[in-house]
Formats: structure tokens, sequence, C-alpha cells
């Protein structure tokens, strides 16, 4: 799988946009981009994946570049309920393929 | 969307005893599941792949020995963790493939004396 590469913490202020970004500049054509988060002492929740195209669902927008070397996740209205780490992840989609943790960004929502 | 519950939360044991964990996928059954360790302050490492009706493959430095999994079923993972020692305690997760995502169960916190 490919490595990814995050800012070890953020900070966002509640209310606002919590943008996040990730460098996946070796991702080969066939992998996706996948988030997840982990708030303290949960096991991992998933976000929101893609390929290519720019991805909207209830909880985030995923951005991908043209050149799919990098990705932003949006957190459109950060709660202070979204502090939590956020991992970018890049692998093949489907089948019984494992799940690869890098360090991933801690983000602070402040009141 | 899919359920992995991971059975106990928390458990606390003696230096020198085994624990078992348990993981379920609760809605849909799962070939394949996975079993994470993660230290405090660091990131999940992925420990196993269990694979029901076979056996078991593990990452480098994890010891098979040590760390018995068990798929015994379409929707059960077990991990036991034998002659359990302080280093071991951690908190352990399980996660099942399902639809290209991966489910992640709640996390169990092992706690050795």
């Amino acid at each position: 799988d490919a490595k990814t590469t995050q800012p070890p913490s953020m900070d966002c202020a509640e209310g606002r946009a919590a943008n996040l970004p990730c460098n996946h500049s070796t991702i080969s054509g066939n992998e996706y981009v996948y988030w997840y988060r982990q708030i303290h002492s949960q096991g991992p929740q998933y976000i929101i994946h893609g390929l290519k195209n720019n991805e909207t669902n209830e909880m985030a927008s995923l951005i991908i570049t043209e050149d799919r070397k990098s990705s932003t996740l949006i957190l459109p209205h950060a709660t202070l309920r979204d502090t939590a780490v956020y991992y970018c992840i890049v692998r093949v989609y489907g089948g019984n393929n494992d799940m690869r943790f890098g360090a991933g960004t801690r983000l602070t929502v402040k009141p | 969307g899919a359920v992995v519950s991971q059975h106990p939360s928390r458990v606390i044991c003696k230096s020198g005893t085994s624990v078992k964990i348990e993981c379920r996928s609760l809605d849909f059954q799962a070939t394949t599941m996975f079993w994470y360790r993660q230290f405090p302050k660091q990131s999940l490492m992925l420990m196993a792949t269990s694979n029901e009706g076979s056996k078991a493959t593990y990452e480098q430095g994890v010891e098979k020995d040590k760390f018995l999994i068990n798929h015994a079923s379409l929707t059960l993972s077990t991990l036991t963790v034998t002659s359990a020692h302080p280093e071991d305690s951690s908190f352990y997760i399980c996660s099942a493939p399902l639809g290209g995502r991966q489910f992640f169960g709640p996390g169990t916190r092992l706690t050795v004396l």
C-alpha cells in the first residue's frame, strides 16, 4: 500500500470547517483513499473514501487532486465531538485486504 | 452500517494467566478478520489476519504461540493472549471487511498486573 503523510496535529474552531490534508504521492492507479477517525478509547470509525472524483456524504467531503497525489478531508461545520485522530489510508478497494494505519492527524476542535 | 462487537470491553488479569477476546460480526459474515494492537499515544498496529477455516497469518514480530487466533465461524474470531505479562497491556481492536470497507470493533482494553 502507498504511504501517506499527514500533519501530526491541527486545531479548529467550533462551527468552522476543518480541512485535513493528506499526501500520498506514490498512490497506484487501483488504490483508493480512505479516511477513518478514532475518538479516544474507541475503535476507528469510517468516514469516507474515493478513487479520483470528489466525494461527499453526511459526515464529510473528500477532495482528491487531479494527479491523485494528495487529498483533503473537509468537515464542514466542526463540533466538539469531532475531536479525534484522523487517519488517511491508501489501499486497494474491496476483497479481504487489510488496512494499515499511519500516525494520523490529531484534530482538536475548540469552543 | 455493519456492526462488529468485541467482548470483553475491559479485562484485568494477573501476570501469567491467559485472556480470550472475542470479535463478532453481528449482521454480516466475514471469512477474514483482522486484529490490531494499540499502545498509548500510538497508532493501530496490525498483528494478524484471522482466516475462517485456516491458520491465521501473523505480522513480522508478532509471536504466534503467544497470540493464538481461532476463526471458529463466519461471524466469530477469538484472540487469546497466553501467559500474559504487563508488557502485553494494550488496547486490542478487531475489524472485519464488508463492501470495500473495514468495520472496527469498539476495542478491548487489557491490563496485566
